[in-house]
This record gives C-alpha cells, sequence and structure tokens, in this order.
C-alpha cells in the first residue's frame, strides 16, 4: 500500500460532461502529481503541485484543470469530455524533490462513452 | 516535453535468463533519474533513484548504471524469474522542468519458466 489514495477507481460518463478525480497524498507528502496513461503511450505528465502551489506544468489540456487544497489533498477537474480523454489516471505524491522516489495511487479508469 | 526513450519496447526470457534494458534522456539540466516497476493492475513501484553520473544502484538481482554526460541509464536482470514479469519504466528529471518526472513508455518484460 503507498498510502496514496485516488477515488473513484472507476468512473464511466458521456461525452461533454465534467468529472473530478480526487487524490489524497502519502502522509507528510507535500507534492502531488497527475499522470494520464492512454492506450499504447506511456505515462503522460499532466500537472505538479507542491504544498498548494502549482510548480510544473506538462502536457495538460485547457479543459482540464487541477488544485491543490489546504489540506494537501488534490483535484483533477476534466470538463467537455471526449472519447479521447477515455484514460487511466494516476496521482503520485512525494516529498516534492525529485530525488524522491514518487509513490502512485491506484489509479482511476475514466471511460468517456 | 522532454524526450526520454527506452529500449526495447517489449523483451521475452527464459527464466533464467539475464537481461538489460536502456533508458536515454536529455544530457542536459540532468537532476535525476527513476526507475520504476509496474506489475499488470497494480500501480508503479519506484525500484531506484539515481543522481550521480557513473551512479550504480542494486536491489537483489535487479542493478542500474546511470551515464548523465551521454545520457543514458541501463537496468540488469540477473537469472530472471517469473515475478520480475513486469514492465520497467524510467523517469527523468531536469532542472529546467520544475523538477517534475518526465516518463518513458517503458520495457515490457515477460519471463516464462
Amino acid at each position: 500500500d503507498s498510502g496514496v489514495t485516488q477515488t473513484p477507481k472507476h468512473l464511466i460518463t458521456a461525452t461533454g460532461q465534467r468529472v473530478t478525480l480526487r487524490c489524497s497524498p502519502r502522509s507528510g507528502d507535500l507534492s502531488v502529481y497527475w499522470y494520464q496513461q492512454s492506450l499504447d503511450q506511456g505515462l503522460q505528465f499532466l500537472i505538479q503541485y507542491y504544498n498548494g502551489e502549482e510548480r510544473a506544468k506538462g502536457n495538460i489540456l485547457e479543459r482540464f484543470s487541477a488544485q491543490q487544497f489546504p489540506d494537501l489533498h488534490s483535484e483533477l477537474n476534466l470538463s467537455s469530455l471526449e472519447l479521447g480523454d477515455s484514460a487511466l489516471y494516476f496521482c503520485a505524491s512525494s516529498s516534492g524533490s525529485a530525488v524522491e522516489a514518487l509513490h502512485f495511487g491506484n489509479g482511476t479508469r475514466l471511460t468517456v462513452t | 516535453i522532454l524526450n526520454v526513450e527506452q529500449s526495447p519496447q517489449s523483451l521475452h526470457v527464459q527464466e533464467g535468463d539475464s537481461t538489460n534494458f536502456t533508458c536515454s534522456f536529455p544530457s542536459s539540466n540532468f537532476y535525476a533519474l527513476h526507475w520504476y516497476r509496474w506489475e499488470t493492475a497494480k500501480s508503479p513501484e519506484a525500484l531506484f533513484v539515481m543522481t550521480l553520473n557513473g551512479d550504480e544502484k542494486k536491489k537483489g538481482r535487479i542493478s542500474a548504471t546511470l551515464n548523465t554526460k551521454e545520457g543514458y541509464s541501463y537496468l540488469y536482470i540477473k537469472g530472471s524469474q517469473p515475478e520480475d514479469s513486469a514492465t520497467y519504466l524510467c523517469a527523468f528529471g531536469g532542472s529546467n522542468s520544475g523538477y517534475a518526472l518526465n516518463f518513458g513508455k517503458g520495457t515490457s518484460l515477460l519471463v516464462t519458466p
């Protein structure tokens, strides 16, 4: 058990809808990362937060947004969903340093129909 | 987006064989190189975090080396066992990307008895 909790485990929704994915980091970790894994793609970095502030941004679409709250949990909001947004979304946490290993949650499987 | 390349894409070996994979990454602005093991239906788990040129790390039958000047890392598995079957991911952390980790697509290893 990595200590990182992601909810929900599975989400099925229709095109055009909006969903929110939630992540609680491992106790003591200040940084949260969001990754997307689509079919035949590796883990695509979306965004990183550190202690409530955005620290790094990757290949995140404008329809997607995220935030980290004072209790350090994070939410990833996906709007105007398209079929191509169907993917496994991982949250990971760490102390915030790139020399510390990431601890991954079990992921949220999003299916857009 | 920082290019992290892994080869081969997949590998099928017999139990007892030793094997190795390659991870190539940008040689400039290097900060850290991570290796993760990702078993089917689970989340990625950290194997090694490497920061210094020439670094060598070992965990049981698995070891890794790092060459930051030429931008590559090797992962070695000695005497492969069926339980080593997994996807092995490397991730590059650069000092000019907010220290966020960018993952390669992974090498999928299958070890058959």
